[in-house]
C-alpha cells in the first residue's frame, strides 16, 4: 500500500502566479482534506472533498480552490500567490462513514509539498 | 468553538527519562482528541486517539495519553525516551460527530539528549 502521495515535493513560484498541487489518497479512501502548515505552526484546515464536492471549508480565501476526481485523487489550486502562501501543504485521506455521514474516519497524511513564493 | 493549547513549544529530555507533552483543549462538543508526530520531511503520523471509550489511551511506540475532562487536558507521556522520539508533536481536537474539522495545536518540539 503506497499510502498518501503528493506531488511535487518542492515548488518555487513568484508572487501573482498560480500553482496546482496534487494528492493521491491511500487505497480504499474516498475523502481528501488539505491543510496549510506555515513554518513553526500547526497545520490549518483548508477544505475537504468527498464525492467530488467540497464538503467543508476552513477560513481561507477564494484564491484557494480544489477539485476531486472520480478516482478520489485531488488537486489544490492557489491563484494570485502571495508571499504569505509560502508553507508546507499537506494532504490527508480518510474513509467517510457509510451512508454519506458527515464524519470521516482517521486521517492519513502525506509528506507534503513545500511551496516557496518569492 | 474548539481549540487546543500545547503548553510547551519545546521540551528537552535525556534518553531513558520520562516524556511529558502537555495539551489542554477547549470544545463546545464532546471531543475526539489525537496526538500526531511529525518527523522532518515526513508526513504526520497518528500516535493515538481518544474518541469516547477508555480515558487512558495507549498508542504506538510506547506513548499513552489520558483524557481528563475535569481538567480539559490530554497530556502525552512515555516512560522512557528514545533518540528516535525526537520530532514535532501535535495535539488535535475535533467534535466527535464531525471528525472533518480538525484543529491542531502549535506543536511541541521534543529534543532527546544522549
Amino acid at each position: 500500500d503506497a499510502g498518501v502521495t503528493q506531488s511535487p515535493t518542492h515548488l518555487i513560484k513568484t508572487r501573482g502566479q498560480q500553482v496546482t498541487l496534487r494528492c493521491s489518497p491511500k487505497s480504499g479512501h474516498d475523502t481528501v482534506s488539505w491543510y496549510q502548515q506555515a513554518l513553526g505552526q500547526g497545520p490549518q484546515f483548508i477544505f475537504q472533498y468527498y464525492e467530488e464536492e467540497e464538503r467543508q471549508r476552513g477560513n481561507f480565501p477564494d484564491r484557494f480552490s480544489g477539485h476531486q476526481f472520480p478516482n478520489y485523487s485531488s488537486e489544490l489550486n492557489v491563484n494570485a500567490l502571495l508571499l504569505g502562501d509560502s508553507a508546507l501543504y499537506l494532504c490527508a485521506s480518510s474513509m467517510t462513514a457509510g451512508g454519506g455521514a458527515l464524519s470521516s474516519y482517521e486521517q492519513y497524511f502525506g509528506p507534503g509539498t513545500r511551496l516557496t513564493v518569492t | 468553538a474548539q481549540s487546543v493549547t500545547q503548553l510547551d513549544s519545546h521540551v528537552s529530555v535525556s534518553e531513558g527519562t520520562p516524556v511529558l507533552l502537555r495539551c489542554n483543549y477547549s470544545s463546545s462538543y464532546s471531543p475526539s482528541l489525537f496526538w500526531y508526530v511529525q518527523h522532518p520531511n515526513k508526513g504526520l503520523q497518528l500516535l493515538l486517539k481518544y474518541t469516547s471509550a477508555a480515558t487512558l489511551v495507549k498508542g504506538i511506540n510506547g506513548f499513552e495519553a489520558e483524557f481528563k475532562k475535569s481538567e480539559t487536558s490530554f497530556h502525552l507521556t512515555k516512560p522512557s525516551a528514545h533518540m528516535s522520539d525526537a520530532a514535532e508533536y501535535f495535539c488535535v481536537v475535533t467534535p466527535r460527530l464531525n471528525n472533518n474539522d480538525m484543529r491542531f495545536g502549535a506543536g511541541t518540539r521534543l529534543t532527546v539528549k544522549p
